[in-house]
């Protein structure tokens, strides 16, 4: 089973920052590599994935993926009130997705 | 095109009652999986079908869960005897099985309370 980690666990940053965040994976071997996004009583939501070591941009979300050193990174550039949530890493094995415990992102207007 | 729905979603329980939660995934997805996710942690993997077959219920915390998909399409996951460590919200999520991306949709969750 996939070991997932996060962090930090909260972020707090101000309206327009860069915000970034953390996941380090248990197996080089894994699939690919999900960002969900989960507002307070809803389920997660698909961002962004990866496969391949390098990065991908898709809009203000840049995610970078270096299998090596079993890390993944999410940055959000320019950071709105409204991208508040728990951001979860997700880690696919087996056709099973194994997730983190979530960092909390606040952006204060 | 209707995504994931689930029901209840809420539920109250005095320990030692039963509950049963209900999935209905998209349309021709051939994937259902249950996870759970307590207050402040990540969606932890329960159980998963591909069509009516449990590919791997080894994650079922004990005896007192169980998860049928009995044609292939909707799913129950019923918890017996409740105890207040199954207080979690119980996520259902569905996808194809071949899928090149690996994506799963999720339900918005039957969130349980046991007193």
């Amino acid at each position: 089973q996939e070991k997932v980690q996060q962090s930090p666990e909260s972020l707090i940053v101000p309206e327009g920052a860069m915000s970034s965040l953390n996941c380090t994976f248990s197996n080089s071997a894994s699939q690919s590599i999900w960002w969900y996004q989960q507002h307070p009583g809803k389920g997660p939501e698909a961002l962004i994935s990866i496969f391949s070591n390098g990065n991908k941009k898709e809009g203000r979300l840049t995610v970078y993926l270096n299998r090596a050193s079993l890390h993944v990174s999410l940055h959000i550039r320019d950071s709105q009130p409204s991208d508040s949530a728990v951001y979860l890493c997700a880690v696919r094995s087996h056709n099973v997705l194994y997730f983190g415990s979530g960092t909390k992102l606040t952006v204060e207007p | 095109e209707a995504g994931v729905t689930q029901s209840p979603r809420y539920a109250v329980l005095q320990e030692g009652q039963a509950v049963s939660f209900w999935c209905d995934p998209i349309s021709g997805h051939d994937t259902l999986y249950w996870y759970q996710q307590p207050r402040d942690q990540g969606p932890q993997l329960l159980v998963y079908f591909r069509d009516e077959a449990v590919i791997d219920n080894s994650q079922l915390p004990s005896d007192r869960f169980s998860a049928v998909r009995p044609k292939g399409t909707n799913s129950t996951l019923k918890i017996q005897s409740a105890k207040q460590g199954d207080t979690a919200t119980y996520l259902c999520a569905s996808s194809w099985w071949g899928t090149n991306t690996g994506q799963l949709y999720f339900g918005e969750g039957s969130k349980l309370t046991v007193l």
